[in-house]
């Protein structure tokens, strides 16, 4: 059972580059989220999903694109990457009112 | 608007003593409170959580919980703190809609010997 698999897990972009990051559970869970994590500003959510064909954004959306064709996927898109992108990217899901499972991350850098 | 408060940034501790870490939540309701544990480069790892009942709640690796409703707070505590505890606690909540988890910003604490 691979919970929640988080794929590249470091990436390098220049600016303007656009990139997809990919997560995929496999515990049938309904909610998805993705997190970024930055240095004092603990973990802040960026967009989620209650179901497949349902996403909305969270609290740091802007930038990041996202959809939910399947119950299992759940990519990040970035648009047109910017320094200020720089960061640590989880991705978790959960069922119901039952605890995140996170995956271990992609760690970002925007030159 | 529905947030989660961790006060202190930073806390430094011997090996053997007690710990405290602090965790305050404002939300209309009572949310579903959560506390995680994150290793240097590791993801998330759930201590405990609390959902109704019994106010102090057990987790895994001797950590336990308090809630108080008057205070809006679950501080999570450990009577004896090992090396291994050094680490980065975030305390969590999920609230009203049951949709959006939010984190506070995390405490580190350092053990010494």
């Amino acid at each position: 059972n691979a919970g929640v698999t988080q794929t590249p897990k470091f990436q390098v972009l220049k600016t303007g580059q656009s990139m997809t990051l990919q997560c995929a559970q496999d515990m049938n869970h309904e909610y998805m989220s993705w997190y970024r994590q930055d240095p004092g500003m603990g973990l802040r959510l960026i967009h989620y999903s209650v179901g497949a064909g349902i996403t909305d954004q969270g609290e740091v959306p802007n930038g990041y694109n996202v959809s939910r064709s399947t119950t299992e996927d759940f990519p990040l898109r970035l648009l047109s990457a910017a320094p200020s992108q720089t960061s640590v990217y989880f991705c978790a899901s959960r069922q119901g009112l039952s605890p995140l499972h996170f995956g271990n991350g992609t760690r970002l850098t925007v030159t | 608007a529905q947030s989660v408060t961790q006060p202190d940034i930073h806390i430094t501790v011997s090996e053997g003593a007690s710990l405290e870490l602090r965790c305050n939540y404002s939300y209309g309701a009572t949310p579903y409170l959560f506390w995680y544990v994150q290793s240097p480069g590791q993801g998330l790892q759930l201590l405990l959580k609390y959902f109704s009942g019994d106010t102090l709640v057990q987790g895994i690796k001797g950590f336990e919980a308090e809630f108080k409703r008057s205070q809006s707070s679950f501080n999570l505590r450990k009577p004896s703190v090992h090396w291994s505890d050094a680490a980065e606690y975030f305390c969590a909540a999920l609230g009203g809609g049951y949709q959006k988890v939010t984190f506070g910003t995390g405490t580190k604490l350092q053990v010494i010997p």
